[in-house]
């Protein structure tokens, strides 16, 4: 049972046009979601964040849109750049404890096209 | 400064032999300690997580095991590997509260034969 899903294994855009990467969730409890872009060899790195109580959050070329109702999120990178070519993955944590533990999904690998 | 250190970067191992991964997290002290497997064609998945020396739970049922000898130190074994163990192993800490603090470190690749 994948709480986390990320449809779309692979996506290309052009540089400079927007990249949009989706992601979307059954767990209610949910309440914290983060994405991560992951380089081959290393370890993923954390990229922007939203808690469920705002619906948008914004760092630069990178923002991240919550819908609650639909319990879907994406993540918006505008001007898209070469360097952004990686996989991205979409995460997410709640249902109360502190461990913090993450839910993953599978995934999305981002081209950017010179 | 705070780091993480995962090692092998790359491990080859026959089916039936003994697995040994070690993370090392250095610069902080308790931290929350995670084991995060990505098989292929899945997501990271969450293996163990440890919230101190010698504590230890599992989030899945596996032929995998995870000590905590001491603080900073975080181990994944196993007596006898499958072929279905093959994939990226991750280890990460947690500094501070708050999941956005999640640290990864730059994983090992593991192929069983």
């Amino acid at each position: 049972d994948q709480q986390v899903k990320q449809n779309s294994p692979s996506l290309s855009v052009q540089e400079g046009r927007i990249s949009i990467l989706n992601c979307d969730y059954t767990n209610s409890m949910f309440d914290y979601f983060l994405w991560y872009k992951k380089y081959p060899a290393e370890g993923p790195t954390f990229l922007i964040s939203i808690s469920s109580i705002k619906d948008k959050n914004e760092d630069g070329r990178f923002t991240v849109f919550l819908n609650k109702s639909a319990k879907h999120l994406s993540l918006h990178i505008v001007p898209s750049q070469p360097g952004d070519s990686a996989v991205y993955f979409c995460a997410a944590s709640g249902g109360g404890g502190s461990n913090y533990k993450l839910t993953f999904g599978k995934g999305t690998l981002l081209t950017v096209n010179p | 400064s705070q780091t993480i250190h995962q090692w092998p970067a790359t491990l080859v191992q026959p089916v039936g032999s003994p697995l040994s991964l070690e993370c090392t997290v250095e610069g902080t002290s308790n931290p929350n300690l995670y084991w995060y497997r990505q098989a292929a064609g899945r997501g990271l998945q969450l293996l163990f997580y440890s919230v101190g020396i010698g504590q230890i739970s599992s989030e899945v049922p596996q032929n995998l095991s995870a000590s905590r000898p001491q603080d900073r130190q975080f181990i994944l074994s196993s007596k006898k590997l499958l072929l279905s163990d093959s994939g990226f192993y991750l280890c990460a800490w947690l500094k501070g509260a708050g999941v956005q603090g999640y640290t990864f470190g730059s994983g090992t690749r593991l192929t069983v034969v």
